[in-house]
């Protein structure tokens, strides 16, 4: 079984501050796939990794996925009260996807 | 973009009963569908995955005569919770891949049932 391990767990901020989330495992992953989660809602892709030490920007969020394919952040510059919610990253390996404990971003205003 | 319908959104039943969950890919082909279930404040837990035509396959601790699926279209798979009971209530979420894409590429999920066994 592979693992993936997000920290934080839970990360309460101001608005306007940036934050960094975290997803490693000691598993080689395909790709790599982070979602955004609202209560009572299915997840929704942000987006797809692939290659090593790729780096891709989503307006105020950048994703960078490890040389080495086993781990992958997010950063969120001057986080807004919009941008809370549940974040799960992925790994996709075959067919299977396998999602990671998430973090739940709350942004206060 | 590819959609993918589940219902019902959110259903309560009584504790003995049997509860249907459908998830149909609107515009795109499935040979592969996914069933998880999800906590109240946790991640995804993948339950199983559900096969065109052939038999689902269950992850380990999952009831596989508990949570029935069905998949007998490349549109539709069903969850059916048997004989329900209280610790079975939670947010079912499906999710499946265009065949057409390859195997790495994204999951479309449904937005989900919320089951409230009483």
């Amino acid at each position: 079984t592979q693992l993936l391990k997000q920290s934080p767990q839970f990360l309460s901020i101001q608005e306007g501050e940036n934050l960094t989330v975290y997803c490693n495992s000691s598993s080689v992953f395909s790709s790599l796939q982070w979602y955004r989660q609202e209560p009572g809602e299915g997840p929704v892709l942000l987006v797809t990794v692939v290659t090593g030490g790729e780096v891709k920007k989503l307006k105020r969020l950048t994703f960078q996925f490890g040389d080495a394919r086993k781990d992958s952040s997010l950063h969120i510059t001057a986080a807004q009260p919009g941008d809370t919610g549940l974040y799960l990253c992925a790994g996709g390996a075959g067919n299977m996807l396998t999602f990671g404990g998430g973090t739940r971003l709350m942004v206060k205003p | 973009g590819a959609v993918v319908s589940q219902h019902p959104s959110w259903v309560i039943c009584k504790s003995g009963t049997s509860v249907k969950i459908e998830c149909r890919s609107l515009d795109f082909q499935a040979t592969t569908m996914f069933w998880y279930r999800q906590f109240p404040k946790q991640s995804l837990m993948l339950m199983a995955t559900s096969n065109e035509g052939s038999k689902a396959t269950y992850e380990q601790g999952v009831e596989k005569d508990k949570f029935l699926i069905n998949h007998a279209s490349l549109t539709l798979s069903t969850l059916t919770v048997t004989s329900a009971h209280p610790e079975d209530s939670s947010f079912y979420i499906c999710s499946a891949r265009d065949l057409r894409a390859g195997s790495g590429s994204p999951l479309h999920f449904g937005n989900g049932t919320r089951l409230t066994v009483t």
